[in-house]
């Protein structure tokens, strides 16, 4: 069972536009919800996470945004940059179980 | 700093034989994790380990894979033997938790398995 539907699979963006990578879930219970980043190779990174108790949080060019009736949030990547291209991975996990849920992955390529 | 260290990167076997990958991980961190990675899919968790017990192995195929971590640092995930479906990235994460968890977990680079 997917519990953290994420999507697109890939995304293309011109160097200096907006990268918007989405992700829904099905289980209400869950109260963490991070992104991580990994470039080829590598294991992934944590880049910021969002707790429910607030609906959008920012660092850098890099903005979660949370919707907590619809089960939904999303990854904002602001004046993007050819370095951003990676893998987005969006994760959701309840705090008691120390499991993250992991979606299936945004391929993003930034041109120059 | 040191990161997670992973080892072997890569390995090749063919099916029905064994193999065991080795994780160090970040000095201090309580929590170890292994999660295994198919080719375009996010990581699936395996295995955690609360210093050197194992708390939650729900989601290991016990009939042919085994993990340990041995007083509590560096961690052995083997699978004997291996079939065709293993072929994957096994990645090995850690993190400090003191009570709550923290959600932000350090990963190794990963040792690819690919099984003839």
């Amino acid at each position: 069972q997917q519990q953290v539907k994420q999507s697109p699979q890939s995304l293309i963006v011109q160097k200096g536009g907006i990268s918007i990578i989405n992700c829904a879930y099905e289980n209400t219970a869950f109260d963490y919800f991070p992104w991580y980043q990994q470039f080829p190779g590598k294991g992934p990174a944590l880049l910021i996470a969002i707790r429910p108790d607030v609906s959008e949080k920012k660092e850098g060019r890099f903005t979660i945004s949370f919707n907590k009736s619809a089960k939904q949030f999303s990854l904002h990547i602001m004046d993007s940059q050819p370095g951003d291209s990676a893998t987005y991975f969006c994760a959701a996990s309840k705090d008691s179980s120390y499991k993250l849920i992991f979606g299936s992955g945004t391929r993003l390529l930034v041109r120059p | 700093e040191a990161g997670v260290v992973q080892s072997p990167r890569y390995k090749i076997i063919e099916k029905k034989q064994p193999v065991a990958f080795w994780c160090n991980p970040i000095s201090g961190h309580n929590t170890l994790y292994w999660y295994r990675q198919n080719l375009g899919q996010g990581p699936e968790l395996l295995i955690r380990y609360e210093n050197e017990e194992a708390v939650d192995d729900s989601q290991l195929p016990k009939d042919r894979f085994s993990a340990e971590r041995l007083k509590g640092v560096d961690s052995t995930l083997k699978i004997q033997p291996a079939e065709l479906g293993d072929s994957a990235v096994y990645l090995c994460a850690s993190s400090l938790d003191r009570g709550r968890f923290t959600g932000e977990l350090f990963f190794g680079e990963g040792s690819r398995l690919t099984v003839l």
